[in-house]
């Protein structure tokens, strides 16, 4: 079985400019989670999907930071102006339903802002 | 709010010791608790889980005791190996829809 698949694996962007990242989740998983992960510190929830739709993006950055997810398959995370702060592991997570089940992790994209 | 809080890194062993990463989280509810482990360059792995008071989570020769009277959730390894050498987080369960909580992290590296 194919696992959580992110790309691109690394990316270096000057603050003030965009960069998206791509997660394509097991297939048949209905949640999908993106977390952000600083260095020295857990991942942190940054949004959740339930199929197509939102269930929490309460931590979110929303002037910056947004999120779609396809017809409840793929989805990009985007940043736009990035920030020094932004820098970190952007981790893509899906599981067969939000309750209960295991989140299975993707790579993680490691994004550095200059 | 929900939090888990581990203890700090680095941890430095030698091979065949043993092994304690401590855990404590929020008491709100009954959470499921676990372990997940990233080697490097590597993604997250679930390591082991607990879903109700009592329980024994284990994989690996990892194990991790559900100890809602002390909201604890202790990772012990008997005899450890250079290849369990990576970063180890602690998380529960929060909310409906069950997002991870995450601790900040133990490193552990273990030497020959």
């Amino acid at each position: 079985e194919a696992g959580v698949a992110q790309s691109p694996r690394y990316k270096i962007i000057e603050k003030r400019q965009s960069v998206a990242f791509w997660c394509n989740p097991i297939s048949g998983h209905a949640t999908l989670y993106w977390y952000q992960q600083i260095l020295g510190q857990g991942p942190k929830l940054l949004i959740q999907f339930q199929n197509n739709g939102v269930v929490d993006d309460s931590q979110l950055p929303k002037d910056r930071f947004s999120a779609e997810r396809l017809k409840g398959v793929d989805s990009t995370l985007k940043i736009q102006p990035a920030k020094l702060e932004d820098s970190a592991v952007y981790l893509c997570a899906s599981s067969f339903s939000g309750r209960t089940n295991e989140q299975f992790f993707g790579p993680g994209t490691r994004l550095t802002v200059l | 709010g929900d939090s888990v809080t581990q203890m700090e890194g680095p941890v430095t062993l030698s091979e065949e010791a043993f092994l304690t990463i401590n855990c404590t989280y929020t008491a709100t509810g009954y959470p499921s608790l676990f372990w997940y482990v990233q080697y490097p360059g590597e993604g997250l792995q679930l390591l082991l889980k607990a879903t109700k008071a009592d329980d024994k989570g284990s994989n690996k020769g990892f194990e991790a005791t559900y100890r809602k009277e002390t909201t604890s959730f202790h990772l012990e390894k008997g005899s450890v190996q250079v290849s369990d050498s990576a970063v180890y987080f602690c998380a529960r369960f929060s909310g409906g829809y069950n997002k991870l909580i995450f601790g900040a992290g133990t490193r552990l590296a273990v030497h020959p």
